[in-house]
Formats: structure tokens, sequence, C-alpha cells
């Protein structure tokens, strides 16, 4: 079964750092372009950033540019996400999906992590 | 990058038909043929129902269909079932490795 699972998520102050984790499985990863999805409280879906398949290209949205970093460990199945500098408004659940083989769509997600930025 | 307008809500009995739209610019729906289609159910993560457009994934029934006309895209659900009452969002890519939703369009069934 294909299947992707976040981790990570939790409760940081403002300024603060977080790291998620996204477990894949059931599909050869390293063949796939990777990315995270945010979802805001009643908001819609927001791109995050995304990388490809062999890590050496990565991709941001202008609002996260600067403080989060993806990457990827082929090896161990994992894509990360190392978010700094963290704001009220990056509040949301943070998904990880897989982009479909040739074309711009996400076809596999996670279930999402919470990450709540608060003092 | 904007996030692309949609209705708020939507509705229809069961049997009928709804459609949704979603409208950009020449700088992604316009731009590109990948307008895909997310249905979200409460709690839940978003599924691909539309890619490309027109095409449907494996597995969705062929009662979800896609369109689009300029910086204007639609989705219609014919023969409305009352497991289609959900949220749904547009999504397009927005050139350099980008992508942008919609603000989303909650599904009724009366």
């Amino acid at each position: 079964e294909v299947q992707l699972v976040e981790s990570g998520g939790g409760l940081v102050q403002p300024g603060g750092s977080l790291r998620l984790s996204c477990a894949a499985s059931g599909f050869i990863f390293s063949s796939y372009v990777m990315s995270w999805v945010r979802q805001a409280p009643g908001k819609g879906p927001e791109w995050v950033s995304g990388i490809s398949g062999s890590g050496g290209s990565t991709y941001y949205a202008d609002s996260v540019k600067g403080r989060f970093t993806i990457s990827r460990d082929n090896s161990k199945k994992t894509l990360y996400l190392q978010m700094n500098s963290l704001r009220a408004e990056d509040t949301a659940v943070y998904y990880c999906a897989k982009r479909a083989v040739d074309t711009a769509a996400f076809d596999i997600w996670g279930q999402g992590t919470v990450v709540t930025v608060s003092s | 990058q904007s996030a692309l307008t949609q209705p708020p809500s939507a509705s229809g009995s069961p049997g009928q038909s709804v459609t949704i739209s979603c409208t950009g610019t020449s700088s992604d729906v316009g731009g590109y043929n990948y307008v895909s289609w997310y249905q979200q159910h409460p709690g839940k993560a978003p599924k691909l129902m539309i890619y490309e457009v027109s095409k449907r994934p494996s597995g969705v029934p062929d009662r979800f269909s896609g369109s689009k006309s300029g910086n204007t895209a639609s989705l219609t659900v014919s023969g409305l079932q009352a497991e289609d009452e959900a949220d749904y969002y547009c999504s397009s890519y927005a050139g350099s490795n980008s992508y942008v939703f919609g603000i989303g369009t909650k599904v009724t069934v009366l």
C-alpha cells in the first residue's frame, strides 16, 4: 500500500524551530518529486516547498523562503522540512504529498501533522 | 501568488449536478493545462479527483468531470450522492515548480 506518514508537529513559540518528517512506503521513493503543503485552520491548502527525486533541486513558496529547508534521505525513504524563525501565520496542518508521475498534481497525501506557533 | 477564486458554497439534491468554478490568471490556470481538483472531507487529507484539467485518476467515479476556458476551470459533479458532500479545492501549476490552490468550495447535498 502506498503510504505517507508525517511526524514532528507540535507547539512552538514564535521564533522557534521545528523539524517535520514524512516516512514513505509502497512506492519507489527516489523516483518522485515530493512536496510539503500546509493548510491553516478554515483555509485552503498552500503549497510550501518541493524537492526533486534526487534531492538536487529544491523549490519554495515566497512565504517560507529563507526560513524553511526541504530535504530527503532516499535511503531512509523519508522527506523532511526544517522550519526556522516560525511565525504565528505558520500555524497549520502540514501534509507531505507525492507528485504524480509526469504531471503537476499530488496523487498521494499523508494524514498531516499539526504545527501550532504560539506563545 | 494569490489563491485561486472559488465560490464559498454550492449545493444540489441527490441525483442532480453541481458545478464549481475556479478563477485564476494567465500565470496559472490560463497558462497551463495543469489544473487539478481535490476533495476533502472533515479532518481528512485532500484526495485527488481530477488532474490535467479533465483526467480522472483510477478509482474516481466518472460522475466527476473537469473543464477549462481561459483563466477559469470548472468541476462538475453529476448524479450527486451523499458521500460527495465535502470541501473541494482547485489547484494549478504556477510556473517555476510552484503551485497555487483555491480558497475552497463547500458542497452540500440537500
